[in-house]
């Protein structure tokens, strides 16, 4: 079945550490994204990447990271210089091509960092 | 870049009862629309989408929305609720490849 894999689902880790968070799509999308969500803030859009080895800060990129340097996959790290790290990280892809297509979105990854 | 308000925080409900809840974003150019639920422990899924044509959009489970491009706004609806619509409701609007969300609005049914 196609779609989208976050691991691990519940992440860790110690302040001044960084973390990547994986995320691997199956779905042959162009497009993939990052969000963050924190109760009563909705999702807040972290980074986006349209195609391989290109990427767009979104609201709030300040601390992290991308890369994509495979169609399928577009890991987010979250660095040391982020001030508030421990949130639901979602991601999602879609078809660049078409811009009425919707998102879809993995089960996503919940960091807490102590 | 678009931004997206949702006026309603956390609605509450008994079964049977209308619902409709706001969704108007701000940005000039040509948009595309969406509505996303997610449901406890779930992850999001498409509820509806508008990109063009008929304003008046369905969805699954009964929902429906309008657009009202005067008004920038994208509003949800239902004509009768049911306490397995318990969810939180996420309007979200794409233009190019950028995707915002709104706050979402949590939805409780009481049964």
């Amino acid at each position: 079945d196609g779609g989208i894999t976050q691991s691990p689902k519940y992440l860790f880790r110690k302040e001044g550490q960084n973390v990547t968070l994986s995320c691997e799509q199956n779905l042959n999308h162009d497009a993939m994204y990052w969000y963050r969500q924190d109760p009563g803030q909705g999702l807040r859009l972290i980074y986006y990447s349209q195609i391989v080895n290109d990427f767009q800060k979104g609201d709030i990129a300040e601390g992290y990271s991308v890369s994509r340097e495979k169609k399928e996959s577009f890991p987010l790290t979250v660095t040391s210089a982020q001030k508030n790290p421990t949130a639901f990280y979602l991601c999602a892809s879609s078809m660049a091509s078409s811009y009425n297509s919707p998102l879809h979105f993995g089960n996503g990854t919940r960091l807490t960092v102590t | 870049a678009q931004s997206v308000s949702q006026h309603n925080h956390h609605v509450i409900l008994s079964e049977a009862a209308s619902l409709e809840l706001g969704c108007n974003y701000s940005y000039g150019g040509t948009v595309n629309l969406f509505w996303y639920v997610q449901y406890p422990g779930q992850h999001l899924q498409l509820l509806l989408k508008y990109f063009s044509g008929d304003p008046l959009v369905k969805g699954i489970k009964g929902f429906e929305a309008e657009f009202i491009k005067s008004k920038f706004s994208f509003n949800l609806r239902k004509p009768s609720v049911q306490w397995s619509d318990t969810a939180e409701y996420f309007c979200a609007v794409r233009s190019n490849n950028d995707m915002r969300f709104g706050a979402g609005t949590r939805l409780t049914v009481k049964p």
